[in-house]
């Protein structure tokens, strides 16, 4: 079965740095577009940013344009969350999930990882 | 405020047949697919229904999915205690250019 798994969460200050990784398996990375979506405490799903099979194509919900960066490593199967200028807002559980296509909008999102935690206090 | 609302809440008692709408507009549920996820407490989510009304494998069929318009629905029929959680619509949005997720539906069987 696919398998996801985050790493990299922990407690920042706010206007801080963390990258967040997350390594799949059982699946061929390459062919599908993954996705980040966070969970504040107590909240709602929250989309934070996609990217295609290719790497080519990527996308950001507006909270996080310009602060985040999505990227992915075929080498490694790893996809990534580079956060800069982190705040107090950003305080959430990132789940890191599969994409059903290589394209990002028209998949849905088959596959989540366990979340991790990333807190942003001071 | 989500771009797709959903309620905040449903109940029924086992048995029971709840549905959980979700509203959204032109640019996304009105020109794109619908997807449901279900988040069991302290779960993460999983796919329950995706492009509007298909099962993904294991999924009972007690749920179902349809889309009209810009408003798309859940229904679960036969309700069970082990559905108590929330239950998220999502679809991409056009003029965002990315997914937007409804507020979430808290469900509790009573």
């Amino acid at each position: 079965e696919v398998q996801l798994l985050e790493s990299g969460g922990g407690l920042v200050q706010p206007g801080g740095s963390l990258t967040l990784s997350c390594t799949a398996s059982r699946f061929t990375f390459s062919n599908y577009a993954m996705t980040w979506v966070r969970q504040a405490p107590g909240k709602g799903l929250e989309w934070v940013s996609s990217i295609s099979a290719s790497g080519g194509s990527t996308y950001y919900a507006g909270s996080v344009r310009d602060r985040f960066a999505i990227s992915r490593d075929i080498s490694k199967n790893t996809l990534y969350l580079q956060m800069n200028t982190l705040r107090v807002e950003d305080t959430a559980v990132y789940y890191c999930a599969k994409g059903s296509y290589d394209y990002v909008w028209g998949s849905y999102l088959d596959y989540w990882g366990q979340g991790i935690l990333v807190t942003v206090s001071s | 405020q989500s771009v797709v609302t959903q309620p905040p809440s449903a109940s029924g008692t086992p048995g029971q047949r709840v549905t959980i709408t979700c509203s959204g507009s032109s640019s996304n549920i009105g020109s794109k697919t619908v997807n449901w996820y279900q988040q069991l407490l302290g779960t993460a989510p999983k796919v329950l229904i995706y492009n509007n009304n298909q099962r993904p494998s294991g999924v009972p069929d007690r749920f179902s999915g349809s889309k009209s318009g810009t408003s798309a629905s859940l229904v679960i029929s036969g309700l069970q205690s082990e559905d108590e959680g929330d239950y998220y619509c999502a679809v991409w949005d056009d003029d965002l250019l990315g997914w937007v997720f409804g507020g979430g539906t808290k469900l509790t069987v009573l």
